[in-house]
């Protein structure tokens, strides 16, 4: 079976703070994505890596960035967190060539 | 503007009843449409998935079926049990290689002894 783990499953972080959240996958997938989902706004992609190193943004780039130095590792970055940045983070990879993306628990963040 | 709109937001039913959970989409061009079942406090996990030519896929109790005329695919869920009870999520992807797709926000199921 295919495992996403990520660091955290709750995190509470101060306005201004520099935030890592981190994702391995163990399938050598590689692609891997972040994502925040909101009520009422449903999964927003807000970067993708297709190799390490490599990353395009998603839909909600503003705020983050992200790193990929090993394959198996996808982290993001808000480097000054704002309260509206108070969210579930869910990290998903997926295998190319496939179609179906594994996620993992989420980080539920809150900015205060 | 591509979007997936769910219906009902939120849905309770008796233990061993059956029902119907809907998804429109506009999204465009399309590449196929899963439906995910996320349990509270963990990550959505897929259930189907269907592209263009499939307009039905079963899995156990789980049947998806898709009307790529109309955009619209629907979740039967048969003989409803506790553990049913989850938020259903529909997604349409529309680039796969680039990682693209537009998700719902989802069903909220609960089922109740």
């Amino acid at each position: 079976d295919v495992k996403v783990t990520q660091s955290s499953r709750y995190l509470v972080k101060r306005t201004g703070e520099k935030v890592f959240l981190e994702c391995v996958q163990d399938m050598d997938h590689e692609n891997m994505f972040w994502y925040r989902q909101d009520p009422g706004l449903g999964l927003r992609l807000i970067y993708f890596s297709y190799d390490v190193k490599m990353k395009e943004k998603g839909d909600i780039p503003e705020g983050y960035s992200v790193s990929r130095e090993k394959k198996e590792r996808f982290s993001l970055i808000l480097e000054s967190a704002s309260t509206n940045q108070t969210s579930m983070y869910l990290c998903a990879s997926r295998r190319t060539g496939t179609d179906t993306q594994y996620f993992g628990p989420g980080t539920r963040l809150t900015v205060l | 503007k591509n979007q997936v709109e769910q219906s009902p937001q939120s849905l309770i039913i008796l233990e061993g009843k059956n029902c119907t959970l809907q998804c429109n989409y506009t999204v465009s061009p399309f590449s196929n449409l899963r439906w995910y079942k996320q349990d509270t406090g963990r990550g959505p996990v897929s259930l189907t998935i269907m592209t263009f030519s499939e307009n039905t896929k079963s899995n156990g109790r789980y049947t998806a079926t898709l009307d790529a005329d109309t955009k619209q695919s629907s979740l039967h869920i048969t003989a409803s049990q506790l553990s049913d009870s989850a938020s259903y999520i529909c997604v349409v992807t529309y680039n796969t290689n680039a990682g693209k797709s537009t998700f719902g926000d989802g069903t909220t199921l609960t089922v109740k002894p």
